[in-house]
């Protein structure tokens, strides 16, 4: 069985950073690529960043360009989102997802996390 | 940026009703569209990928159809574990999902 499970999540000020992780487990997590998808409170999803499974190539969406960055570590079956200069317009359950298959176009999210809250306030 | 948009955005349907769902997308985006459902507090899952194509696990009354621009989740008769907000996502262009369809119980 597919499991992802997130952490990081915390109440953070604004310029502040933080580092959200996302352990997966019952599949080959280098196979894959990986998702960061984010829900602020009562809106919508929005897309957020995309790695390969391999991690040779991401994407990030243009509303947290320059301030966040996706990562994986294969070896401990790792996805990491790094955050940075937080605004509170990033205040949101982050949730980790799996891609499909190994790259990251064309790509659809057939198992998700539970999310991890980011709140960014002072 | 390919923007999706889905109507309506909320609708009322009783248990046993045929519900269908639009979305459109900006552009062309062949049949590079999935769908989800989400419960309250709980994480989205995936119900249909490219277009039409059923999720494993996913029940035979969610079908998907549509190509181009102009794309339909339908369900078609409506159990009470079906009432809860239904997103669209186009994966042809980067990543964009719809702003949702909450389908509530009437």
């Amino acid at each position: 069985e597919v499991q992802l499970v997130e952490s990081g999540g915390a109440l953070v000020q604004p310029g502040g950073s933080l580092r959200l992780s996302c352990v997966g487990s019952g599949f080959t997590f280098g196979s894959y690529a990986m998702n960061w998808v984010r829900q602020a409170p009562g809106k919508g999803l929005e897309w957020v960043a995309s790695i390969s499974g391999g991690g040779e190539s991401s994407s990030i969406a243009d509303s947290v360009k320059g301030r966040f960055t996706i990562s994986r570590d294969n070896s401990m079956n790792s996805l990491s989102l790094q955050m940075k200069s937080l605004r509170a317009e990033d205040t949101a359950i982050y949730y980790c997802a799996k891609g499909f298959g190994v790259v990251t176009k064309y790509n659809w999210f057939n198992s998700w996390g539970q999310g991890t809250l980011v709140t960014v306030s002072s | 940026d390919i923007q999706m948009t889905q109507s309506p955005s909320s609708l009322s349907a009783s248990v046993g009703d045929r519900v269908t769902i639009t979305c459109r997308a900006s552009e062309n985006i062949i049949n590079y569209l999935n769908w989800y459902q989400q419960k309250p507090g709980k994480a989205p899952n995936l119900l249909i990928y490219v277009a039409s194509t059923l999720q494993s696990g996913v029940p035979s009354r969610f079908s998907g159809s549509g190509s181009g621009t102009y794309f339909t989740l339908t369900i078609s008769s409506l159990q009470p574990e079906d009432f809860a907000t239904y997103y669209c996502q186009q994966s042809y262009s980067g990543l964009t999902f719809g702003g949702g369809t909450k389908v509530e119980i009437k």
